[in-house]
């Protein structure tokens, strides 16, 4: 079974930390995607990467960035984390292109106080 | 823009019954990919069927079946049977397939099935 592992379930940060979200799949995918989640606007595209080294903003990449220095991982980063940022966070992973689903992770509920 | 729409926020059911959920989208490729994926409160996303647009016939997986309309960018999921498991948020995407598989979800649907 495709399994993608996001390091943590629940994450409680200050504002204005440094934020790492790290997301790991272990079936050679070439995709990734990082998505936010809010009630009411669905899963929102912060960032996606179709190969190693490659990035691509997606609809709401301010305040964010990412990292992908090996296929298997994809990294998350909040460079000086705001309130509005408390959301949660969804890793996934995909063939790139054709008919395939995404994989998704388990979530990682973020807190900025 | 690329955008999937679903207009249903909330919907309810009563168990054994049917129920349909909407979802359009825009897009001016002509071959491209849709899901429907269900989130139960557990927080695994899961896929629940998918159509590739240039197959005509509506994909079905047993009590899930799909309305595609290509002309009308319509892609609707009806749901038979309803069981208390399918008490979830669902959410359509579209695979963009010129830009490398980029997948854009719509703002979900909130499902509950009634005993």
């Amino acid at each position: 079974d495709v399994k993608v592992t996001q390091s943590s379930r629940y994450l409680v940060k200050r504002t204005g930390e440094k934020v790492f979200l790290e997301c790991v799949q272990d079936m050679d995918h070439e995709n990734m995607f990082w998505y936010r989640q809010d009630p009411g606007l669905g899963l929102r595209l912060i960032y996606f990467s179709y190969d190693v080294k490659m990035k691509e903003k997606g609809d709401i990449p301010e305040g964010y960035s990412v990292s992908r220095e090996k296929k298997e991982r994809f990294s998350l980063i909040l460079e000086s984390a705001s309130t509005n940022q408390t959301s949660m966070y969804l890793c996934a992973s995909s063939l790139f292109r054709g008919n395939t689903e995404a994989f998704f992770g388990q979530g990682t509920r973020l807190t900025v106080v | 823009a690329q955008t999937v729409t679903q207009s249903q926020p909330e919907m309810s059911v009563q168990e054994a019954e049917t129920v349909t959920l909407s979802c359009t989208y825009d897009t001016s490729e002509n071959n491209y990919y849709l899901f429907w994926y269900k989130q139960p409160p557990s927080r695994q996303m899961i896929l629940v069927i998918r159509q590739e647009a240039y197959k005509q016939q509506n994909a079905t997986e047993n009590r899930f079946s799909v309305n595609f309309q290509k002309a009308a960018k319509s892609f609707s999921l009806k749901i038979s049977d309803s069981q208390l498991g399918d008490t979830a948020m669902y959410f359509c995407a579209r695979m963009i397939y010129n830009q490398g598989g980029k997948l854009i979800f719509g703002q979900g649907t909130e499902l509950s099935v009634k005993p």
